[in-house]
Order: C-alpha cells, then sequence, then structure tokens
C-alpha cells in the first residue's frame, strides 16, 4: 500500500526531549523527510535524509533510520513552546519520481 | 532555493461560485509542480501534479482542475464551488532536486 503512517498526537514538557515516529511502506524509498507545518502556515522542511543512511544530525534534531523495519524517528532534543507544530513525515520513491507521500501528521503539543 | 507564492491568501466565496487560486514558483526551471488540500486537523491529499507547461495528472476524482499555462505557473479552479472543497490549498513546487517544498497555502472557506 502507499501508507505512510504516524501517531497523531504528542505532548511533551518544555525541556525534555520529542521523539515522533513514523512507519512507511515502500522499500524502494530513496529519501524521507520531515516537514513542520504551524499554524495557518505551509510546510516547512525541516530536515530529511537518505535511504542508506542510518542517523543524521542536525543541531536539535537527529533523525533515525531503520530500513529494515521501515521506521523513521524525529528526536528534537531540549523542545521548546516554539516547537509546537504538526510535525509530517514523507518518504520519495525512486530517484526521479514524481510523488512525496506524506502521513497525516504529528501535533506536537509542548507545555511550558 | 526554491521560493513558493501563493494568492490569494485567504479566500471566503459562496456554494456555486468559481474559484481561481494561483500558484508562481522562482528559483528554479522546469519543476514538478503539485496542489494539496489539507482539510481541518487532517494531512495531505494529493490533487494534481504537472511535469510540464500543459501537462496536469489528477489524483482524485473532483469538482476542481488545473492548468500550467507557464512553466512557474500553477492554477487550481473550479467552475461551482461545493462546501466540501473547503480546505487549506498547498502547492508544492520539486525543481532539479528530490525534494518538494511548499508554498504559504490559500485558506478557503465555502459558505
Amino acid at each position: 500500500g502507499e501508507d505512510v503512517e504516524q501517531s497523531l498526537f504528542l505532548s511533551v514538557r518544555e525541556g525534555d526531549s520529542s521523539v515522533i515516529n513514523c512507519t512507511y511502506t515502500d522499500s524502494s524509498s530513496t529519501y524521507l523527510y520531515w516537514y513542520k507545518q504551524e499554524p495557518g502556515a505551509g510546510l516547512q522542511l525541516l530536515t530529511y535524509i537518505f535511504s542508506n543512511m542510518d542517523m543524521k544530525q542536525d543541531q536539535r534534531l537527529t533523525v533515525l533510520l531503520n530500513k529494515k523495519d521501515k521506521h523513521l524517528s524525529l528526536r528534537i532534543a531540549d523542545t521548546q513552546t516554539g516547537d509546537s507544530a504538526i510535525y509530517f513525515c514523507a518518504e520519495k520513491r525512486g530517484t526521479g519520481g514524481f510523488k512525496t507521500i506524506f502521513g497525516a501528521g504529528t501535533r506536537l503539543f509542548v507545555k511550558a | 532555493s526554491q521560493t513558493i507564492h501563493q494568492w490569494p491568501a485567504t479566500l471566503v466565496q459562496p456554494v456555486g461560485s468559481p474559484l481561481s487560486l494561483e500558484c508562481t514558483v522562482e528559483g528554479t526551471s522546469n519543476p514538478n509542480l503539485y496542489w494539496y488540500r489539507q482539510a481541518a486537523g487532517r494531512g495531505l491529499q494529493l490533487l494534481f501534479y504537472s511535469v510540464g507547461i500543459g501537462q496536469i495528472s489528477s489524483e482524485v476524482p473532483q469538482n476542481l482542475s488545473a492548468s500550467r499555462p507557464q512553466d512557474r505557473q500553477f492554477i487550481l479552479s473550479s467552475k461551482k464551488l461545493l462546501l466540501s472543497d473547503s480546505g487549506f490549498y498547498l502547492c508544492a513546487s520539486q525543481g532539479m532536486g528530490e525534494t518538494q517544498y511548499f508554498g504559504p497555502g490559500t485558506r478557503l472557506l465555502v459558505l
């Protein structure tokens, strides 16, 4: 199938780490993405990982990819109230393909 | 990097009225262009994509249509809006790289 699945909600306290999980189905995925959407805005690309990588770190963000289990996670260290948003996992299948398949998004609530 | 413009930002239209949403792209040539709809609290639904001028692929049967009159211009239209057309419409562009970049979106409310 075409599913990219994410849990719908995550709530954390300010200063804690957030881990947002995603599973996908297609083993031919080449790029996997995390986008952030703030209220009323478009999607902002946060980070991406190529399918031959296991981990990518970018400041407070760490992406882990388990290709065997088709599992992708986004860890946000020292979560701040400004991190409250919807986070979309997405996969790109094959090179030069037209479609990126998006999950339904995980809404992150950060409590002060 | 690419910049995607969408307008209007917000639109309130009566049922049965026509619709035209515009998206333009800067910073890339011959991109793949996409229209998505996001219903309130939901994920993204791919509506149309285009790999070149005049080339439109529709993902779901619906009341909407798309056109690409120029390389970096993508238009979403309807002849008669339905209540169910309400939502947040996002345009995206994929240039030479593999990544899609998004515009700021248009919020459409059909009353």
